[in-house]
């Protein structure tokens, strides 16, 4: 079964860009949408944006100038680049399979803290 | 964007207890809804798609309901296993978006 495992600098510095990777296990990032989402503490899910395997990508409308999601269909990995950051963008951010309906798997999280 | 507004926000409810979590959109969107379950520090899990089609593997007690703005989760009978926080999500159009969650708390 596929499984989703995500990487990168827990720490960031404002104005500075945030950088992760996810990686694709036990199947092909060849046969499906991409999404990153995220989770600040204590609160609710949003939707960061999507990619698909031809390399299409579709943002939310909210960090769209701030955002790219780029992937790796060689090491069937996919990545977010989040950048201009502050103190609002800190959360634990998730890869999923999905992006055209419902997310599932996800992977486990990471958390990704803004603070000088 | 479709905003989702999920009701209640937390409640409390005993091992065994019928529990209906209610999700209403800002605007129809057929059944292009699913629903999640997330345990602290864990990532969500799918438990519903398509409104109420159970994702395979999970209990029969759960199930959803609803087209158009208004759909329902409900637990048939609590299990310890169950309490949790709980989000809807829509899929019917740009940019995706989820419920703001209901937290099930142990009465």
């Amino acid at each position: 079964q596929v499984q989703l495992q995500e990487s990168g600098p827990g720490l960031v510095k404002p104005s500075e860009t945030l950088s992760l990777t996810c990686t694709v296990s036990g199947g092909s990032i060849r046969s499906s949408y991409w999404s990153w989402i995220r989770q600040p503490p204590r609160k609710g899910l949003q939707w960061i944006g999507y990619i698909h395997y031809t390399g299409s990508t579709n943002y939310n409308p909210s960090l769209k100038s701030r955002v790219t999601i780029s992937v790796n269909t060689s090491k069937n990995q996919f990545s977010l680049r989040l950048n201009s950051v502050t103190a609002a963008d800190t959360a634990v951010y998730y890869c999923a399979s999905g992006g055209d309906s419902w997310f599932d798997p996800w992977g486990q999280g990471t958390l990704v803290t803004v603070s000088s | 964007a479709i905003q989702l507004t999920q009701s209640p926000s937390s409640l409390s409810a005993s091992v065994g207890d019928r529990v209906t979590i209610t999700c209403r959109a800002s605007q129809g969107i057929t059944s292009d809804l699913a629903w999640y379950q997330q345990k602290p520090g864990k990532s969500p899990k799918l438990l519903i798609y398509d409104a109420s089609s159970l994702e395979s593997g999970l209990p029969s007690r759960f199930s959803g309901s609803g087209s158009g703005t208004d759909f329902t989760l409900t637990i048939s009978s609590l299990q310890p296993e169950d309490f949790a926080t709980y989000y809807c999500q829509q899929f019917n159009s740009y940019p995706l978006t989820f419920g703001g969650g209901t937290k099930v708390e142990i009465k």
